[in-house]
């Protein structure tokens, strides 16, 4: 079982503003990266650190903290969003990386 | 621009060893500090990861898979590789080199380690 619990599934109005959320106790401590995967590629980072972008990463997405819980939020979602999202830190001991399960993202 | 990209076979029988490796272009894996990392993904499941290396030789692993993997670097060669004992068909999966930055802690607060660059994968499948 994953240290890092995301929904499964979250869907989003083409346009509109989706917050992706995933919770664990080593977030009280640790800032979460997210990816960005689609079917069939590798996964892409989008968000790390406090709340930074890698180059090419639209500033639609950012990310945030509260508590135990990272959340990764997407302003204006479009159709290219449409894809799988983790969430990663390091575990309550710091020895070991650990993922959330993935939540599937839908734009409608 | 840096890019990763993983061989290895594509089927390996039960019991036997996985030995996948990566290759770096477009840099050197001795240069930056980066760390240099294996990813898996079971088939419709969620990311694990594997474990991490250091230009230097220096090793991390996940604890749960640590008894089996060995990890190591070629910086003449510019790659790393990944061996993994006593395989089951549990071991079926993506397998992802990536290139890590690894996480610090400052002014009471972590940042948790980030990939910034990924191989397309290698699907590894384990069966007689």
């Amino acid at each position: 079982s994953s240290e890092l619990t995301q929904d499964p599934a979250v869907s989003v109005a083409l346009g509109q503003t989706v917050r992706i959320t995933c919770q664990g106790d080593s977030l009280r401590s640790y800032y979460a990266t997210w990816y960005q995967q689609k079917p069939g590629q590798a996964p892409v980072l989008v968000i790390y650190g406090k709340n930074n972008r890698p180059s090419g990463i639209p500033d639609r997405f950012s990310g945030s903290s509260s508590g135990n819980t990272a959340s990764l939020t997407i302003t204006g979602a479009q159709a290219e969003d449409e894809a799988d999202y983790y969430c990663n830190s390091r575990d309550s001991s710091g020895d070991r990386l650990v993922f959330g399960g993935g939540t599937k993202l839908t734009v409608l | 621009q840096v890019q990763l990209q993983e061989s290895g076979p594509g089927l390996v029988k039960p019991s036997q060893t996985l030995s996948l490796t990566c290759t770096v272009s477009g840099g050197s894996i001795s240069s930056g500090g980066y760390y240099w990392s294996w990813i898996r993904q079971h088939p419709g499941k969620g990311l694990e990861w594997i474990g991490s290396i250091y230009y230097s030789g220096s090793t991390y692993y996940n604890p749960s898979l640590k008894s089996r993997v060995t990890i190591s670097v070629d910086t003449s060669k510019n790659q790393f590789s990944l061996k993994l004992s006593s395989v089951t068909a549990a071991d079926t999966a993506e397998y992802y080199c990536a290139r890590g930055n690894i996480g610090y802690c400052s002014g009471g607060r972590c940042y948790s380690d980030d990939f910034d660059i990924w191989g397309q994968g290698t699907m590894v499948t384990v069966s007689s």
